[in-house]
């Protein structure tokens, strides 16, 4: 299996401030033959389900602010909140899916400080 | 915009067969990965299996012995089934399209604790 290991664990960032989420893959997950990353990022606020921000590790879903964005390839990865709002508050996960069995990362917290 | 609505027993008893539903709306199963994950606090998120119409599937092998995903195209709805569960199977388990493997649609989630 693919592991997935995110850090921190958790982070306190003050309101307008930037958050930066690392996310890190125990083996590539760049598919060469489309330069694709196999690598999705997720926002999960209390009581819902995870919400898809980031897919092909820089493409944002429809809908998701522009401030939310990804970078990196291969095994390392990025979610980057450039300016933080109080709805951003959340658990954020990175997931594997360049291979089965598809995997999550532990999951960072981001608050307010 | 597609909605996904898990279903099924809250409570199941230790060794007996979990079995959850998922009814899919304004969207087709005959299309897309359809997944189930399950998120507990000791384990964090953790993806079961995915099934694609008319019935490819494919299981993590941690479950693979255990579960059974179905898609009944006329229902337009997704199953699981899990057997000889445990308290290690507690968790909230969710239904998800995938796109295919990042996953774009989620339903709200149903909690399965498993006790006598």
């Amino acid at each position: 299996d693919i592991v997935m290991t995110q850090s921190p664990d958790s982070l306190a960032v003050s309101l307008g401030e930037r958050a930066t989420i690392n996310c890190k893959s125990s083996q590539s997950v760049l598919y060469r033959s489309n330069n694709k990353n196999y690598l999705a990022w997720y926002q999960q606020k209390p009581g819902q389900p995870p919400k898809l921000v980031i897919y092909w590790a820089s493409t944002r879903e429809s809908g998701v602010p522009d401030r939310f964005s990804g970078s990196g390839f291969g095994t390392d990865f990025t979610l980057t909140i450039s300016s933080l709002q109080a709805e951003d508050v959340a658990v954020y996960y990175c997931q594997q899916y360049y291979n089965t069995p598809w995997t999550f990362g532990q999951g960072t917290k981001v608050e307010i400080k | 915009q597609v909605q996904l609505q898990e279903s099924g027993p809250g409570l199941v008893k230790p060794s007996e067969t979990l079995s959850l539903t998922c009814n899919v709306s304004r969207g087709s199963i005959s299309t897309y990965y359809w997944s189930w994950i399950r998120q507990s606090p000791g384990k964090g998120l953790e993806w079961i299996a995915y099934i694609t119409y008319p019935g490819t599937t494919n299981y993590n092998p941690s479950l693979q012995s255990r579960v059974t995903i179905s898609v009944d195209r006329s229902k337009n709805q997704l199953s699981l089934k899990l057997t000889s569960v445990s308290a290690a199977d507690t968790a909230v388990y969710y239904c998800a399209r995938g796109d295919p493997g990042f996953l774009d649609y989620w339903g709200q989630g149903i909690l399965v604790t498993v006790s006598s």
